[in-house]
């Protein structure tokens, strides 16, 4: 089955720091890949669209320069928080959908970001 | 923007009843539903999806049935178990993006 893998499963970072989330299909080849992020006892809210070889699509309000999104290859993308902040505590989780399967969705098992 | 969204935030089921989770959504071009399941620190899990040419689709102990008159779909678990606490999503896609709307959430305890 496709098994998507996602590291670091917990971080805790400084103030100030980056810091980098991979995403990545194991078993296939993703085309597009998702970025969630998920405060407590919260859903998963988009925050962009990562698509191979291209720039990745925000969306509204998530601001790019702070979270970029690399997706070179079809199997990874990667999303770096930078310069994170305390708010930027959160449970990040990526998805990846099979190529040619538009709703194949396979989710990573996230991400536990702390910024203290 | 669409709108998915849960009945109730909490549900708790007897071991061995059945459970039912609803979910309403707002855009009527939505054309795929989808129910995630999601544990404690983990990603979700895919549990079964309807697409909206269709008004009821079974899979194993899941039933997800689907009413686009009141934009309505829900989640039937038989013969729920103690290892289906967990938080429940209903997420729906609309015709011409691969982007999914995630809805707030169910989260349901069995009762032993």
């Amino acid at each position: 089955g496709a098994v998507v893998s996602q590291h670091p499963s917990r971080v805790i970072c400084k103030s100030g720091t980056s810091v980098k989330i991979e995403c990545r299909s194991l078993d296939f080849q993703a085309t597009t890949m998702f970025w969630y992020r998920q405060f407590p006892k919260q859903s998963l809210m988009l925050m962009a669209t990562s698509n191979e070889g291209s720039k990745a699509t925000y969306e509204q309000g998530v601001e790019k320069d702070k979270f970029l999104i690399n997706h070179a290859s079809l199997t990874l993308s990667t999303l770096t928080v930078t310069s994170a902040h305390p708010e930027d505590s959160s449970f990040y989780i990526c998805s990846a959908s099979r190529q040619g399967i538009g709703y194949g969705y396979t989710f990573g098992s996230g991400t536990r970001l702390t910024v203290v | 923007g669409e709108s998915v969204g849960l009945h109730l935030p909490t549900l708790s089921v007897q071991e061995g009843d059945n459970s039912i989770i609803n979910c309403a959504y707002s855009n009527s071009a939505s054309d795929y539903f989808i129910w995630y399941k999601q544990e404690s620190g983990k990603g979700p899990q895919f549990i079964i999806d309807i697409r909206s040419n269709m008004d009821k689709r079974q899979g194993q102990r899941v039933t997800v049935l689907l009413n686009k008159t009141v934009k309505h779909l829900s989640l039937q678990i038989a013969a729920t178990q103690p290892g289906d606490s967990a938080v429940y999503f209903c997420a729906s896609g609309g015709a011409n993006d691969y982007k999914l709307s995630f809805g707030a959430g169910t989260t349901v305890t069995v009762r032993a």
